[in-house]
């Protein structure tokens, strides 16, 4: 298993230019989701699914788009990419179980770096 | 948006000595977890605890989950090189939900 992929892993844009970040998990987890990790800010949950065709707004949402026509892949949208959105993005999956006791752990991809100018 | 309070943010160390990280919050969490970041890498999961005064090891590594469900502690024993890193403690409110609530994060250096 491959586990969590996200490409690229470095990117530059300038203000206003749109992207999608990619992230794909082959270990059929029905939930995903996205964080941003800024300096001196641990992580914050930008979007998150539950399932194909379900998608939820997280903390920080606000600039980023993202929808999940299938459960292997989950991509991130910058719609009008701004300088605020300088980051490192974090794509992660796990099992997902509605009322369940106890944690499913989720397993993060290796991050891409995005640089807005 | 609500974030866990994590201290030290940086430690500087020798190896083989003990360390010590601690994280608390305004709010009750029902899980704590404690993950670990190494350069260019996304987090992985060190320790989860789901009740409260709960002591999990996981080798070297000891945490607890704090009596008032607002804090969270780390230890690691014995530092060795591949220790360095940043280590996040996470909450989680609700059973089932994976929404993780994040800490600022303790960089661990360790002096040659």
């Amino acid at each position: 298993n491959a586990g969590v992929t996200q490409t690229p892993k470095f990117q530059v844009l300038k203000t206003g230019q749109s992207m999608t970040l990619q992230c794909a998990q082959d270990m059929n987890h029905e939930y995903m989701s996205w964080y941003r990790q800024d300096p001196g800010m641990g992580l914050r949950l930008i979007h998150y699914s539950v399932g194909a065709g379900i998608t939820d707004q997280g903390e920080v949402p606000n600039g980023y788009n993202v929808s999940r026509s299938t459960t292997e892949d989950f991509p991130l949208r910058l719609l009008s990419a701004a300088p605020s959105q300088t980051s490192v993005y974090f794509c992660a999956s796990s099992n997902y179980l509605a009322g369940g006791l106890s944690y499913n752990e989720q397993f993060f991809g290796p991050g891409t770096r995005l640089t807005v100018l | 948006g609500q974030q866990l309070n994590q201290s030290p943010q940086s430690m500087f160390i020798q190896e083989g000595e003990d360390v010590s990280m601690n994280c608390t919050s305004s709010s009750i969490f029902n899980t704590w977890l404690w993950y670990k970041q190494d350069p260019g890498e996304g987090p992985v999961l060190l320790i989860a605890l789901y009740k409260a005064g709960e002591l999990t090891s996981n080798g070297r590594l000891t945490a607890q989950f704090g009596i008032t469900r607002k804090d969270s502690f780390l230890n690691i024993s014995a530092s060795i090189p591949s220790d360095v890193g940043i280590y996040f403690c996470a909450g989680q409110i609700n059973f089932g939900n994976e929404k993780l609530t994040f800490g600022t994060g303790t960089r661990l250096t360790i002096i040659p």
